[in-house]
């Protein structure tokens, strides 16, 4: 069993939609969390750290549940530029100092 | 300020042959971690350096993978002799250990194709 798991999608959504994707992990002992989204061919850049009281950051909609030791990201009026895969990341060490862990990631295909 | 830097951006061997990858951090990065990503599967781990020690060298799949950081600035990663299932890519990143915004910065990746 894969440490992370994501839906590998693709999910294909209209511009100005809603989508979410999930994510679980299963190492209890994670101690932080991110979305990165990575472009065709291109290297993973960081979207967003997840925290357990959640958090936003424009469009984009973090949240952390430790307990189910769930992630979600939620993207609002989806732009054409956000088409992407996103990664699902954990690390095991604070301050993201320890190895990243890779969900496959999930991507997105936003079409006009 | 330059990002992460790697060298070659592809390579093309022959099964046996020995390639040598080479990543530059982010000046004043003491964290370099190399990642690597087999088609169809997710990235995963490789090692981690703190400045010129190996903090964790878990991910390295066999003792054909030697990487270095001599000086604790660029990182060295040889394979010899490649095989099939090394072809990948290879990506670095580095890390300034506790410092806003935590974030691990990738290079381009090396597009490594074993033949």
């Amino acid at each position: 069993r894969k440490e992370v798991e994501q839906d590998p999608g693709p999910f294909n959504v209209p511009e100005g939609a809603t989508v979410a994707f999930n994510c679980t992990y299963s190492n209890s002992a994670s101690q932080s969390f991110f979305w990165y989204r990575q472009d065709c061919r291109k290297e993973p850049k960081l979207l967003m750290s997840v925290y357990s009281s959640g958090n936003e950051d424009g469009r984009f909609t973090a949240q952390l549940n430790r307990a189910s030791q769930y992630i979600s990201l939620l993207i609002r009026d989806s732009k054409l530029s956000d088409s992407a895969t996103y990664l699902c990341v954990v690390n095991r060490g604070f301050y993201n100092t320890d190895k990243l862990i890779f969900g496959t990631g999930t991507r997105l295909q936003v079409f006009p | 300020e330059a990002g992460v830097t790697q060298f070659p951006s592809h390579s093309v061997i022959e099964k046996g042959q020995t390639v040598t990858l080479r990543c530059d951090p982010i000046s004043g990065h003491d964290n370099l971690y190399w990642y690597r990503r087999v088609m169809g599967k997710e990235i995963k781990f490789l090692l981690h350096f703190v400045k010129e020690s190996k903090q964790d060298e878990s991910g390295m799949p066999n003792n054909r993978f030697l990487a270095e950081r001599t000086g604790g600035t660029y990182s060295t990663l040889k394979v010899q002799p490649a095989e099939l299932e090394d072809s990948g890519v290879y990506f670095c990143a580095s890390s300034q250990e506790e410092t806003y915004p935590y974030e691990q910065y990738f290079g381009p990746g090396t597009r490594l194709t074993v033949t």
